[in-house]
């Protein structure tokens, strides 16, 4: 079956430290994003990529890196210079024709908890 | 840059009853409109979406949602609400071009009695 994948499903981080969340999707999809979720603020866009080595700033980069090495994936590295990590992370993919109307498709999530 | 409300951050329907979340848009051109809902803990799943033509869509899981041009809308609506439709679900709009990109509203939580 067709989707995309997120790992791991849980995730805690001490203060300080780095992580990496994957996102992987075999949808032959060009278009990759990363939301974060908060309760109560929706999704915001943290960034997004059209194609392979180009990704995109969203709306709330900062303390956020990415990196679109192959097309399947496009990993997330929330940096110790977030200062609120605690968030609901969520991938998503289209087929990049437009992204302002392309229909996404997202993974199940990862939820990211700093101890 | 277009935008989305969704008004109610809660509602609580008994199973078996009608449903309607709200959303508004603003955006000035033909807008592209999607309503996703959300299970606890998981992704978003999307219900239908809107282009253009016939304003009334049908989506999965008995879901259907009616664009209204003059007010701005694009609720969503199901004639008998099961318990299993419990989540959040959220609008989002789009627009053609590539300096755009989909604008989620902050989610309706949907509550089902049974």
């Amino acid at each position: 079956d067709g989707g995309i994948t997120q790992s791991p499903k849980y995730l805690f981080r001490k203060e300080g430290q780095n992580v990496t969340l994957s996102c992987e999707q075999n949808l032959n999809h060009d278009a990759m994003y990363w939301y974060r979720q908060d309760p109560g603020q929706g999704l915001r866009l943290i960034y997004y990529s059209q194609i392979v080595n180009d990704f995109q700033k969203g709306d709330i980069a900062e303390g956020y890196s990415v990196s679109r090495e192959k097309k399947e994936s496009f990993p997330l590295t929330v940096t110790s210079a977030q200062k609120n990590p605690t968030a609901f992370y969520l991938c998503a993919s289209s087929i990049a024709h437009d992204l302002g109307t392309d229909t996404q498709y997202f993974g199940p999530g990862t939820r990211l908890t700093v101890l | 840059a277009q935008s989305v409300t969704q008004p109610d951050i809660h509602i609580t329907v008994s199973e078996g009853a009608s449903l309607e979340l709200r959303c508004n848009y603003s955006y000035g051109a033909t807008p592209y409109l999607f309503w996703y809902v959300q299970s606890p803990g998981q992704g978003l799943q999307l219900l239908l979406k809107y282009f253009s033509g016939d304003t009334l869509v049908q989506g999965i899981k008995g879901f259907e949602a009616e664009f209204k041009r003059s007010q701005s809308s694009f609720n969503l609506r199901k004639p008998s609400v099961h318990w299993s439709d419990a989540a959040e679900y959220f609008c989002a709009v789009g627009a053609s071009g590539t300096a755009s990109k989909l604008t989620f509203g902050t989610g309706t939580r949907l509550q089902v009695t049974l």
